[in-house]
């Protein structure tokens, strides 16, 4: 069992609908981060939280310690969201555990 | 700033061949890492620096080596090349200040496509 699960796999939406990806871990963990790799493979980090919730733009990102889960949001979303999203955690050393990515594709 | 830089983009290797991905940031990050990415599998972590001079191994280090003899470079290199390393190569860096590494922000390069038959 993959100690970082990313749900759904794949995803598709149509412009302006709201989209949710979650991710859940199964090892106590000091940060989380969320990353997007484009359609060309870059990857940029979009979130690093401990606690609580942090917005960026469209974004929101949000972590539940107790329950080990985490919550990317994209408000109105947008073709150009279309991309792989990465949920990845640190725990116990300075490496990071990512997870599989959840695939998505917004249609106009 | 160019940020982090790979090259290069694509190569293909013969088995038992070696080769060279080089890594450079201009962003005065200390940490350095290397990452793999296999097709429907995570990112692996298979080496990385915490500042010139040295490093320390990841998650999936057989059959690579690495330096950090400069705070900018971090080259990663395949000695004797297998099918299995065939993947994608991700250099990355961040700039870690405190007790807890890697709760920083990390910057990731275009990445390195080998392919190795």
């Amino acid at each position: 069992k993959n100690e970082v699960e990313q749900s759904p796999q794949n995803l598709t939406a149509q412009e302006g609908e709201f989209i949710t990806i979650n991710c859940s871990y199964s090892v106590g963990i000091s940060a989380l981060h969320w990353l997007q790799q484009h359609p060309g493979g870059g990857i940029v980090s979009l979130f690093m939280l401990s606690s609580g919730k942090k917005k960026h733009g469209r974004l929101i990102a949000t972590i539940n310690i107790q329950e080990k889960h985490s919550s990317l949001h994209i408000t109105a979303s947008h073709p150009r969201d279309s991309a792989v999203y990465i949920c990845a955690v640190l725990y116990n050393t300075d490496k990071l555990i990512f997870g599989t990515g959840t695939r998505l594709q917004v249609f106009p | 700033n160019a940020g982090v830089t790979q090259t290069p983009k694509f190569r293909i290797l013969k088995i038992g061949q070696s080769m060279t991905l080089q890594c450079t940031q201009d962003m005065n990050h200390n940490y350095m890492y290397w990452y793999r990415q296999d097709p429907g599998m995570g990112l692996k972590l298979i080496y990385y620096s915490v500042g010139a001079g040295i490093t320390d191994k990841g998650e999936v280090p057989n059959g690579y080596n690495v330096s950090r003899s400069t705070t900018e470079d971090f080259p990663l290199r395949l000695e004797l090349a297998a099918p299995s390393q065939t993947s994608v190569y991700f250099c990355a860096s961040s700039y870690v200040q405190g007790l807890f590494p890697s709760t920083d922000t990390q910057y990731f390069g275009p990445g390195t496509r080998l392919t190795v038959l």
